[in-house]
């Protein structure tokens, strides 16, 4: 079974921009959580879906935001991009609400 | 943000050896998860832990769920150069009146360098 995917792996983007981070769930899987992930702050929740609805949002500025398809494959986006939002973006999915969570291999957001 | 208390932050062992690290929190959770972190990937989960005073193992890795509930530990027994790594606990809550959520807390990790 494969596992979860995220795209791009890489991304390069400068201030002011806006940046959309996609994630494929595992197969099965109708719960996808985000997480950043920064030498400073470490891992920290951005939010989670079920089911297309968000059940949980973490501590974040509303330029961060995301959705989640009728297929489980989820989106996040961050709009007017600060250099602090450089970081590892983490997607990770699970069966149900809660429960194991099993990550991907993270998007590099590099802000200039 | 909210972070658990992991400690050691980090370890400088010699192959073969244990490895204890543990995590604390101020809160209660239902579920500790552990983690292995290699630099540039993702967090690959090693060990979940549902019930409080529960042990589990997964190879040469055994952790606990605190009776407690708001604590967890990771022992890693007869150490080898691939479990180089950083480590992380991470627990997960449930919402108030809401039922279980999959929000993750983490700790700040464990790096672990094993020396041949």
């Amino acid at each position: 079974k494969a596992g979860v995917t995220q795209t791009p792996r890489y991304l390069i983007k400068t201030r002011g921009q806006q940046v959309t981070l996609s994630c494929s769930p595992i197969s099965g899987h109708r719960s996808v959580s985000w997480y950043q992930q920064t030498p400073g702050q470490g891992l920290q929740f951005l939010f989670e879906y079920f089911s297309e609805t968000q059940r949980n949002k973490g501590n974040f500025p509303g330029r961060f935001s995301g959705r989640q398809f009728s297929n489980s494959r989820s989106e996040m986006n961050v709009s007017t991009l600060e250099l602090g939002d450089s970081a590892l973006y983490l997607c990770a999915s699970s069966l149900g609400v809660s429960g194991e969570q099993y990550f991907g291999p993270g998007t590099r957001l590099t802000v200039t | 943000g909210q972070q658990l208390n992991q400690s050691p932050q980090s370890m400088f062992i010699q192959e073969g050896e244990d490895v204890s690290m543990n995590c604390t929190s101020s809160s209660i959770f239902n579920t500790w998860l552990w983690y292995k972190q290699d630099p540039g990937e993702g967090p690959v989960l090693l060990i979940a832990l549902y019930k409080a005073g529960e042990l589990t193992s997964n190879g040469r890795l055994t952790a606990q769920f605190g009776i407690t509930r708001k604590d967890s530990f990771l022992n890693i027994s007869a150490s080898i150069p691939s479990d180089v790594g950083i480590y992380f606990c991470a627990g997960q809550a449930r919402l108030h009146g809401s039922g279980n959520t999959g929000k993750l807390i983490f700790g700040q990790g464990t790096t672990l360098q094993v020396k041949p």
